[in-house]
C-alpha cells in the first residue's frame, strides 16, 4: 500500500529566507503525480506544485520549487523569499496515475510553517 | 468563476444522530472527491465520483456513511448514525477529469459529542 510521510510536525522561516519542507513516499508503482497542497488557516486548500513521475526535470513554481529524487523516494518543497503569506498547513500527496487502473490519493499528515517577521 | 461550495460550515450533533452535508462542485467539474480530515491528519479520500458513477470508495465506511452524486452535479455526503470518532473536517473538492487539478471547499466542520 502507498504511504506518504511528513516527518516535520512544524517550521520556521525568517521572512525573506528560505526553507524545505520534507516528504517521503513508498510505492511499488511506477508512474504517478505527487503534489504539494498549501491550507491556510481557516481557508480552502489550494495546490501549490505538482510533479509527474516519469519527468526528471523538478516541477518549479515562482517561489516553490521541489527536489524529486524517485530512487529515494523523496519529494521536498523549497519556499524561497518566504513571505508571511506563505504561513500554513503544507501537506504532500500522492495520486497513482490513470493507467494504474484505480486511483488513490493519500496524503501525509502535514507540517505547519510558520513564517516569522 | 465560482469555486467548490459547502455546506453547512459547522455542525454540532449528538453521536447516533444523522447528518448530510452538500457539496457543489465548480461548474463543468465531472470530478468529485469527499474527504475526511480528522484535527492533525491529512485529509482521507472517502469516495471519489466521475459524473454521477463512483470511481473509488474503498476508504468509505459504508455501515454508516453514504453519498450520492443524483444528475453527475452536486452531491450529498451523510452520516447515519454518527459516532464521536466522526468528528472532523468533511471536504469536497472537484476537477475537471480523472487528471485535472483538485480545487476544495471550505469545508464543513463536524463535531459529535
Amino acid at each position: 500500500a502507498q504511504t506518504v510521510t511528513q516527518s516535520q510536525p512544524e517550521m520556521s522561516v525568517q521572512e525573506a529566507e528560505t526553507v524545505t519542507l520534507s516528504c517521503t513516499y513508498d510505492t511499488s508503482e511506477s508512474d504517478y503525480y505527487l503534489f504539494w497542497y498549501k491550507q491556510p488557516p481557516s481557508r480552502q486548500m489550494i495546490l501549490v506544485i505538482r510533479q509527474e513521475a516519469y519527468k526528471q526535470q523538478n516541477a518549479t513554481e515562482n517561489r516553490f520549487s521541489v527536489n524529486f529524487q524517485k530512487a529515494a523516494k523523496s519529494f521536498s518543497l523549497k519556499i524561497s523569499d518566504s513571505q508571511l503569506g506563505d504561513a500554513a498547513m503544507y501537506f504532500c500527496a500522492y495520486r497513482s496515475r490513470f493507467t494504474s487502473g484505480t486511483y488513490k490519493y493519500i496524503f501525509g499528515t502535514g507540517t505547519r510553517l510558520k513564517v516569522l517577521a | 468563476e465560482a469555486g467548490v461550495a459547502q455546506s453547512p460550515r459547522y455542525k454540532i450533533i449528538e453521536k447516533r444522530q444523522s447528518v448530510a452535508f452538500w457539496c457543489n462542485p465548480i461548474s463543468g467539474h465531472a470530478t468529485l472527491y469527499w474527504y475526511q480530515q480528522i484535527l492533525g491528519q491529512g485529509p482521507k479520500l472517502l469516495i471519489q465520483f466521475q459524473n454521477n458513477g463512483v470511481v473509488d470508495d474503498s476508504q468509505l465506511p459504508k455501515d454508516r456513511f453514504s453519498a450520492e452524486r443524483l444528475k453527475g452535479v452536486d452531491s450529498t455526503l451523510k452520516i447515519q448514525p454518527a459516532k464521536l470518532e466522526d468528528s472532523a473536517v468533511y471536504l469536497c473538492a472537484s476537477s475537471l477529469g480523472l487528471v485535472g487539478e483538485q480545487y476544495f471547499g471550505p469545508g464543513t466542520r463536524l463535531t459529535v459529542t
